[in-house]
């Protein structure tokens, strides 16, 4: 079965902290995956997606096919990246499915 | 900048309402998607449309319905209004599938 499984609903650390959100799939094709950022009152947005191995506010995530997983880290944690963040997998086709999200609290 | 446009931000409905969710985006974007977003479940594709007048039904399509009358226009039906549809729906556009922009949400009550 086609999965995304962010095994956390919340995930609180110091600022300056690292953090690292954990996200795990299950595809039996080639995924591609991404994450997606929702920041209070704003709209859902990409964040990065892991074909373009590009680091984004700081944010990195390397797919690891062995281990099916897509974690997300950051290696010194701000107040500002406080948010609703989300794993996503494209299976192909018009297909995308979404983790269910993990809320990090980065705390001063 | 894409913008995605849902015409309300919060709506309340009765139970056995016909409900009408709209959503303008204005980027010329073929591809159209509906999603309903609950805490715990993350979010679930209720139908999107590749095209004017076509539709694809996605993981929780029953209860709603859509139309794609123009390009732009992709609009959320809720037949008759329950109270397990309360939720926030979220619309999105995309160039290519894989990059979604979506908009601000709807937050619907249904009492």
């Amino acid at each position: 079965a086609q999965r995304v499984t962010q095994p956390e609903k919340l995930l609180s650390v110091f600022k300056g902290a690292p953090v690292e959100l954990k996200c795990n799939y299950s595809y039996s094709g080639s995924p591609e995956l991404f994450w997606y950022v929702q920041y209070s009152r704003q709209r859902l947005q990409l964040l990065l997606r892991h074909i373009s191995r590009e680091s984004i506010k700081g944010f990195t995530a390397d797919l690891n096919k062995g281990e099916t997983s897509f974690h997300l880290k950051k290696p010194f944690a701000q107040e500002e990246d406080s948010a609703m963040y989300y794993c996503a997998l494209h299976t192909g086709g018009f297909k995308t499915i979404f983790g269910a999200g993990t809320r990090l609290f980065v705390k001063a | 900048d894409v913008k995605v446009t849902q015409s309300s931000r919060y709506l309340v409905k009765r139970t056995g309402e016909k409900v009408f969710l709209e959503c303008v985006q204005d980027m010329d974007h073929e591809n159209m998607f509906w999603y309903r977003q609950d805490p715990g479940l993350g979010l679930r594709l209720i139908y999107f449309s590749y095209d004017v007048k076509m539709k694809e039904k996605g993981d929780i399509p029953e209860g709603y319905s859509v139309s794609r009358e123009k390009k732009e226009r992709f609009s959320l039906i809720l037949e008759s209004a329950s109270t397990n549809q309360t939720s926030m729906y979220l619309c999105a556009s995309s160039l290519v599938i894989t990059e979604a922009f979506f908009g601000q949400g709807t937050r619907l009550t249904v009492v």
